[in-house]
This record gives C-alpha cells, sequence and structure tokens, in this order.
C-alpha cells in the first residue's frame, strides 16, 4: 500500500499549456511538499504546506500553485509551461511531532515532466 | 541560513571496499540530519536519520553514519560496498519547522 502516490509517473506537454499532477498521502501527515529535481539531480524545495499556512520559496514562478483539497492531498498545478519547467517533481510528506522531535519526509515516486 | 554541502559529486568504488560519503551542514541551532538514497527513476527512501541520543546511527542495508558536532559533519559509511549499492545520496538537515534542505547529492558507483 503506497504511502505517498503521485500522479501521472510521466507527463510530455506542449509549451503554453497548463497541466496538474496530482499528490495523494495516506500516512496521515499534516505536512505536504513539493520539490523539484533538476537535470543535475539537486532537489529544491517549492512549497510546504500544512493545515495551518503555505509556505512558499520565493524563487518560484507564480505560474506553480499548490492545491490542497484536504489534509491528503497536495496538487501541483502548473499553467503557462515554459521548457525550463521540465524536471522531476516529488511530493513528499512529514509529521510534524513537537519541537523536541522531527520525522523524516517520506516521498512519493516522482513525476517526470517534459515540456516540448 | 542553513546549509548542506556533500564532498564529491561523484563517487567511485569496488565491490567489497570501504563507502564513506561525505556531509557537512552549517547550522546555528542543533539540526536533526538524514541520509536518503535515490535508485533509478525512483523516489527518494530514507537511509538513516540523527535527533538526539547516540551519535553514531545506524541505518538499513548496512549504512551508518556519525554525528559529529564540533566537525558539523554526518558522514555516512558502510564497511562494504555491494553493486546494489550504487545510486545518488542525499544529506538532508532538518532545523524545525518542517524546512528539510536538502544536499546536492553524491552518486555512487560501485566497480566490479
Amino acid at each position: 500500500d503506497t504511502a505517498v502516490s503521485q500522479t501521472p509517473k510521466y507527463l510530455v506537454t506542449q509549451m503554453g499549456n497548463d497541466k496538474s499532477i496530482k499528490c495523494e498521502q495516506n500516512l496521515g501527515h499534516d505536512t505536504m511538499y513539493w520539490y523539484k529535481q533538476d537535470s543535475k539531480k539537486f532537489l529544491k524545495i517549492m512549497f510546504s504546506y500544512n493545515n495551518k499556512e503555505l509556505i512558499i520559496n520565493e524563487t518560484v514562478p507564480n505560474r506553480f500553485s499548490p492545491k490542497s483539497p484536504d489534509k491528503a492531498h497536495l496538487n501541483l498545478h502548473i499553467n503557462s509551461l515554459e521548457l525550463g519547467d521540465s524536471a522531476v517533481y516529488f511530493c513528499a510528506s512529514s509529521q510534524e511531532a513537537g519541537a523536541a522531535y522531527y520525522t523524516e519526509a517520506f516521498f512519493g515516486q516522482g513525476t517526470r515532466l517534459t515540456v516540448v | 541560513a542553513q546549509s548542506v554541502t556533500q564532498l564529491g559529486s561523484h563517487v567511485s568504488v569496488s565491490e567489497g571496499a570501504l563507502v564513506l560519503l561525505r556531509c557537512n551542514y552549517s547550522s546555528s541551532v542543533p539540526p536533526y540530519l538524514f541520509w536518503y538514497v535515490q535508485y533509478p527513476n525512483q523516489g527518494l527512501q530514507l537511509l538513516l536519520k540523527y535527533t538526539t541520543g547516540a551519535t553514531l546511527v545506524k541505518g538499513i542495508n548496512g549504512f551508518e553514519a556519525e554525528f559529529k558536532k564540533s566537525e558539523t559533519s554526518f558522514h555516512l559509511t558502510k564497511p562494504s560496498a555491494h553493486m546494489s549499492d550504487a545510486a545518488e545520496y542525499f544529506c538532508a538537515v532538518n532545523l524545525g519547522g518542517q524546512n528539510f534542505v536538502f544536499g546536492p547529492g553524491t552518486r555512487l558507483s560501485v566497480l566490479p
């Protein structure tokens, strides 16, 4: 039973299109994230979100927007796709366990986005 | 601001040899440290983590890491490399507020 699942696994689309990537976690975690992994494998956090606040990495273009219909889902919407958006996008989740202990993040399998 | 550095973007070892992947962090507060592994075309999987207590941490697949506060390091080791260990390895820091910062990664190759 997959803990963090994302769909689709592969996404090929043309420049200018709008697309969404879905993410669901069944771990009961209260915090979810989106990361972008570029061609050099560097992981960059895009958003973190829990039921209290959305934290946006200021370097992320406003064409990217997270949408959370409920605690178990955090979808990523991308408008007006550009060639530079091609990357692997990872969803993750974790549980904030208080100031004395921090848990690890659990990752989905990734969505490889190719913009042509 | 916290950061994580990993010395060596690519490390090659022979099968059966010692694996040593280096991680250093900068932090003004006690960090919580993690090592993740990423196999080709897969997501990140937790190898081990340090939060508090014993500074030598054992993880899955025979890996271990030692937290050295004086050196601000959290190097990952395995006594004997196996072909299946070939992957990308990431060190990460969580300083609270669920803000995970990842290092740039080290690609481990295992030669027969």
